[in-house]
Formats: C-alpha cells, sequence, structure tokens
C-alpha cells in the first residue's frame, strides 16, 4: 500500500513552453502533497506544500507564480513549470502524507525529470 | 525541526551489517526520527521511523539512545541494492526536510 505515481518520468521541451506534472496517490486519500526539485548531486529543495481544497505553501524563494500547483482532489495534485526555461531543468519529485496510522509517513514519487532546451 | 548531522560516505561490504549514524543532539520530545534513502535517480523511499523505542521492519532496524540524541540505522545484511544515499530527518508532523545524508556504497 502507500503508493505515489509520478507521471510523467521524463520530459523535454521547448523554452517558453509550460509543462505539467502529475502525482496521484493511488491507493489512499492524501490531504497534504508535498513538491521537491533535486539538481545534480545535491539534496532535495522543499518547493510547496499542497493542501486539497486550499492555496499551496510555497517555501521562500519559490515563485508561486512560475510553478503552479493544484490540489483539486484527495489523490491528485499537479505542478506546473509555466514558461519553463533552460534553468528549471530539473528532477522534481512529489510526496503525499500517508493514510491512516502512518499519516506522518511521507510517500514519494518516482520523480519527473524535466530537460529544458 | 531539528537539525541531523550524518556522515558524508561509508562503505559496507556485501552480506555484512551497514551501520549508520544520525546525530540529532538538539531533537525536542514530541519529534520523531524518520529514515528514507533515494537510490541513483529514483524518488526517496521509506525505510523506518521512531520516537524513542527501538523499532524493527523487514528493511532495517533503528536504535534510539536513551537521550535522543542520536540514533543508528542498521541494515542487517546489506546487498549491492542497497548502495543508496541515506537521509535522517527528525519532525513532529509536516514536510520533511532533507540534508545532505550519507552516501553507503556497498562493496562486493
Amino acid at each position: 500500500g502507500a503508493v505515489v505515481s509520478q507521471h510523467p518520468s521524463w520530459v523535454i521541451c521547448k523554452s517558453g513552453t509550460s509543462v505539467k506534472i502529475e502525482c496521484r496517490s493511488l491507493d489512499f486519500q492524501a490531504t497534504t502533497m508535498f513538491w521537491y526539485r533535486q539538481f545534480p548531486k545535491q539534496s532535495l529543495m522543499l518547493m510547496a506544500t499542497s493542501n486539497e481544497g486550499s492555496k499551496a505553501t510555497y517555501e521562500q524563494g519559490v515563485e508561486k507564480d512560475k510553478f503552479l500547483i493544484n490540489h483539486a482532489s484527495l489523490t491528485l495534485s499537479t505542478l506546473t513549470v509555466t514558461s519553463a526555461h533552460p534553468e528549471d531543468s530539473s528532477f522534481y519529485i512529489c510526496s503525499a502524507r500517508g493514510p491512516g496510522g502512518g499519516k506522518n509517513i511521507q510517500y514519494f514519487g518516482a520523480g519527473t525529470r524535466l530537460s529544458v532546451l | 525541526d531539528a537539525k541531523t548531522t550524518q556522515p558524508t560516505s561509508m562503505d559496507c561490504a556485501e552480506g555484512r551489517a551497514a551501520n549508520l549514524p544520525c546525530n540529532h543532539s538538539t531533537i525536542s520530545g514530541n519529534e520523531y526520527v524518520y529514515w528514507y534513502r533515494q537510490i541513483h535517480s529514483q524518488g526517496p523511499q521509506y525505510i523506518i521511523h521512531g520516537l524513542k523505542n527501538n523499532e524493527t521492519n523487514e528493511m532495517a532496524s533503528l536504535i534510539i539512545t536513551e537521550d535522543r540524541k542520536s540514533s543508528t540505522l542498521i541494515l542487517p545484511h546489506a546487498t549491492l541494492r542497497d548502495t543508496a544515499v541515506y537521509y535522517c530527518i527528525v519532525r513532529v508532523s509536516g514536510k520533511s526536510t532533507f540534508g545532505d545524508g550519507t552516501t553507503l556504497t556497498v562493496k562486493p
């Protein structure tokens, strides 16, 4: 149980286009999801916390108009990178807070590698 | 959330136990210790967590000192597939903040 699915796993796009990444909790409801970004040879950096039915909370330094987060249901959160540029190329990882007794455990998706040309 | 300190890297022979230490001297009474690992180019994988008692599951054991200022993750019989970056995180609830972790290399 507690599987988090992320799609797509890899995306290549042209500079100036927008890219949407989906994160789904497959077998549980997740009222809270998290979005991280990871650059090569670095650790994960939290970008934002997404709560179902409300606006996301962004970490300091993360542009909310650049990285649009929507958490429309208890099983789906999306991250849209708007007007992507080469410096947005990174590994994006979503996470969902676990169900039931494991509700404080975060389960992670497999990640999305974004390459902006 | 309390800050954690881990060694940058460790090696372990295949089949032997891997003992990964973590210092969290500023931990507060209601903060849990969580361990995750990240195999190259994948999302982090939850391993185990605990508050003050030692814990064991099918993946690993977690030993927390009595004063809770440090802990050790034990992989009892390391395999080559256990090569990964291991992260120790201390928090009450909510978001996990990742440090640099320990890169464990299991060697044949």
